[in-house]
């Protein structure tokens, strides 16, 4: 069965920072991951997605995710951080072969301080 | 506009009574997904719909039912059963994109609390 794992359940950062928050699967077969963001008391919204093709991928907010087949990773990324980006964020992956379901990771809180 | 509208957003329960979260979505999708979240745990899903009529059991599906009568609906009914139900329920639709994947789209949650 497929995992995902973020390695780190709490990232506090200080504005205009740059944060990365770290994502590992495990699977021998293709995936497909991504990244989604929570705001307190509401759902989940994409920031991003990998699904084929070069292996770093923008997405909204200035967020960037590079997918590296050899570590098994997936780590997303923003060069400067603001306090709005205050959120939890998930990874999640993607396997057709199991059952057309996401399988998410735990989730990192991100706590950005002014 | 398009998405998924959750109801109630805040429920409480006494134990013993069965209560349905009620999912709509009017994008078209055709799969449809039902997740639990707690705190530190990411997100569980409980069951998923890939067609009207169809539903699969997911990693944590004990406790917990599910119909899917129509393409818009799809209610998830928390049992007596479950033993430990208090959490954040979050429903979710699946979009086909051109590499095959399901790009989920999610409601707002609905917080349940077992009193």
């Amino acid at each position: 069965a497929q995992s995902v794992t973020q390695l780190d359940s709490q990232v506090p950062v200080f504005e205009e920072a740059p944060v990365e928050l770290r994502c590992n699967y495990s699977s021998s077969v293709s995936v497909y991951l991504f990244w989604y963001v929570q705001y307190p008391n509401q759902g989940l919204q994409l920031l991003l997605k990998y699904l084929s093709g070069s292996t770093l991928v923008k997405g909204i907010n200035g967020f960037e995710a590079e997918f590296n087949k050899s570590q098994t990773s997936f780590h997303l990324r923003k060069p400067s951080v603001h306090i709005s980006d205050t959120a939890e964020y998930f990874c999640a992956v993607y396997i057709k072969a199991a059952g057309n379901k996401l399988t998410f990771g735990g989730g990192t809180r991100v706590l950005v301080k002014p | 506009d398009g998405g998924i509208t959750q109801s109630p957003k805040y429920l409480f329960r006494k134990e013993g009574q069965n209560v349905t979260l009620s999912c709509e979505q009017n994008l078209n999708h055709d799969a449809m997904y039902w997740y639990r979240q707690d705190p530190g745990q990411g997100l569980r899903l409980i069951y998923y719909s890939q067609i009207v009529n169809d539903f699969q059991k997911g990693d944590i599906a004990e406790g917990y039912s599910v119909s899917r009568e129509k393409k818009e609906s799809f209610p998830l009914t928390v049992t007596s059963a479950q033993k430990n139900p208090t959490a954040f329920y979050l429903c979710a639709s699946g979009g086909v994109v051109t590499a095959g994947a399901n790009v989920l789209t999610f409601g707002a949650g609905s917080r349940l609390t077992v009193l």
